[in-house]
C-alpha cells in the first residue's frame, strides 16, 4: 500500500495561532480524508479533501476554522486556525485508491494548545 | 442512534484463547466493512475488509458479516500478547464515501 508521510508529527501551540498539517503519499490516490482522534476517542471525520476543488466538510467542521487544500493527487494540508485548548487532539490523514476500498492512515500529528 | 456501535470493552483473552469481538451499523445499505487496530499511541492499521455476506479467513484472523442483522465480527485465534490493543469496526456511507468508525474494542491478551 502507499506510503503517507504526515508532518510535523507533535507540536504545541499558543492560543490564538494556526498550524498547518501535511500530508504527502508516494503514490497518486483518489481520495485523501482528514480525521480527528481526541484522548480515548474514536476517529471523527472533518472533511474530504477534493483535488482541485474545496473539500467536502462533515457536519460541525467549517471550512472558515479547518481550511484545506489538495493541489494534486499525492498531496494535502489541513490547517487548524485559532488554536483553543479545545483543538488538542491527535489529527491524521488518510488515503484509499477508490470509492469503497480501504483506507490507509498516516501516523498522525499529536497538536497541544497552550 | 451510532453509526456504528461496538462493545468499548476491555476484553481480556488468555493467551492461546480466541478472542470476538462484535460491531453493529445502521445504515443498512452499506456494503463495504473494515477492521482496523490501533496500538496505543499509534495510527490505525488495517487489518481486514469483508464486502460479502459470510466468513472471510486471513491467518489468524477470521471477519463475519451478517448484512441482514447488520452485524460485523473479528475472531482472532490463538490469539498472542502482540495482538492487545485497541480494534475499531469501520463502515463506508451508502450514500458517500465517508467511513464510520466505531468506538473500539480494547484487547487485553493475558501471557
Amino acid at each position: 500500500s502507499a506510503v503517507i508521510s504526515q508532518k510535523p508529527s507533535r507540536d504545541i501551540c499558543q492560543r490564538g495561532t494556526s498550524l498547518t498539517i501535511q500530508c504527502q503519499v508516494d503514490s497518486q490516490v483518489t481520495m485523501m480524508f482528514w480525521y480527528r482522534q481526541q484522548p480515548g476517542q474514536s476517529l471523527t471525520l472533518i472533511a474530504t479533501a477534493n483535488q482541485g476543488s474545496e473539500a467536502t466538510y462533515e457536519s460541525g467542521f467549517v471550512i472558515d476554522k479547518f481550511p484545506i487544500s489538495r493541489p494534486n493527487l499525492t498531496f494535502s494540508t489541513l490547517t487548524v486556525s485559532n488554536l483553543s485548548p479545545e483543538d488538542s487532539s491527535i489529527y491524521l490523514c488518510s488515503v484509499a485508491q477508490g470509492p469503497g476500498q480501504p483506507q490507509h492512515f498516516g501516523d498522525g500529528t499529536r497538536l497541544s494548545i497552550l | 442512534q451510532k453509526e456504528v456501535e461496538q462493545n468499548s470493552g476491555p476484553l481480556s483473552v488468555p493467551e492461546g484463547a480466541i478472542a470476538s469481538l462484535n460491531c453493529t451499523y445502521s445504515d443498512r445499505g452499506s456494503q463495504s466493512f473494515f477492521w482496523y487496530r490501533q496500538y496505543s499511541g499509534k495510527s490505525p492499521e488495517l487489518i481486514m475488509s469483508i464486502y460479502s455476506n459470510g466468513d472471510k479467513e486471513d491467518g489468524r484472523f477470521t471477519a463475519q458479516l451478517n448484512k441482514a442483522s447488520q452485524y460485523v465480527s473479528l475472531l482472532i485465534r490463538d490469539s498472542q500478547p502482540s495482538d492487545s490493543a485497541t480494534y475499531l469496526c469501520a463502515v463506508k456511507s451508502n450514500t458517500g464515501n465517508q467511513f464510520y468508525f466505531g468506538t473500539g474494542t480494547s484487547l487485553t491478551v493475558i501471557p
